[in-house]
């Protein structure tokens, strides 16, 4: 069964700095996807970026990039020039074979200004 | 296009009663997956289903626990003889097919408390 590991249940950045969130994952496929999926206080669930394992190029999103290390099994986030609006849990997400997510535990987030 | 709905926002309801939560997805949207959230924890997958049939439902509690996606209407998911330990936040996502391309979009929640 696959599983996600979230080891940092908290991390801290300062406004407009930069911030890496640490995701592995175990898995005996060879293709499936990663996501990371940002739950500020409101409880939303937000897609923040998402990553096929076929493709060797780290997904970005305007500030979110991701640093996908598929022979380890890591996948982690890095967040540049923080905002207090990125202050939230960050969950990361594997979607197995039969679709389901599996999520990590997640990392809160605080953003200081 | 409105996004995926759920209601009610909160529900309380007393030890032995019936929760029924529901979720509209999003427009176009067939594949519907069900996920609880319990205080300070991750996501945790219960139930995917698609119109009329439950394609996986491996992470639902074997009792009093059910889940629909009728023809019409939204799906539900029904929780019988409520216990304190079914206090969570329950989410609903959907998408367009059960492809892994596409992401799943999730609604903002019901948060069953029970008192």
């Amino acid at each position: 069964a696959q599983t996600v590991t979230q080891s940092q249940p908290e991390m801290s950045v300062q406004e407009a700095e930069t911030v890496t969130l640490s995701c592995t994952y175990d898995t005996s496929e060879s293709d499936y996807y990663l996501f990371w999926y940002k739950q500020p206080p409101s409880r939303q669930m937000i897609l923040v970026i998402r990553q096929e394992a076929y493709k060797q190029q780290n997904a970005t999103e305007n500030r979110f990039s991701v640093n996908f290390q598929k022979a380890a099994k890591s996948f982690s986030l890095k967040i540049s020039d923080s905002q207090l609006g990125d202050a939230a849990m960050y969950f990361c997400a594997y979607r197995s074979a039969l679709d389901k997510l599996i999520f990590g535990t997640g990392t809160r987030l605080q953003v200081f200004p | 296009n409105a996004g995926v709905m759920q209601n009610p926002r909160h529900l309380v309801r007393r030890r032995g009663q019936e929760a029924r939560l529901r979720c509209s997805p999003m427009k176009g949207h067939s594949h519907v997956y069900w996920y609880r959230q319990l205080p300070e924890e991750g996501l945790k997958f219960m139930v995917y289903l698609q119109k009329e049939n439950i394609i996986d439902e491996s992470g639902m509690p074997k009792e009093r626990f059910s889940a629909e996606f009728p023809k019409e209407g939204p799906s539900i998911l029904r929780i019988q003889q409520v216990v304190r330990g079914d206090s969570a936040a329950y989410f609903c996502a959907s998408s367009t097919t059960g492809s892994r391309d596409q992401p799943q979009h999730f609604g903002d929640g019901t948060r069953l408390s029970i008192l």
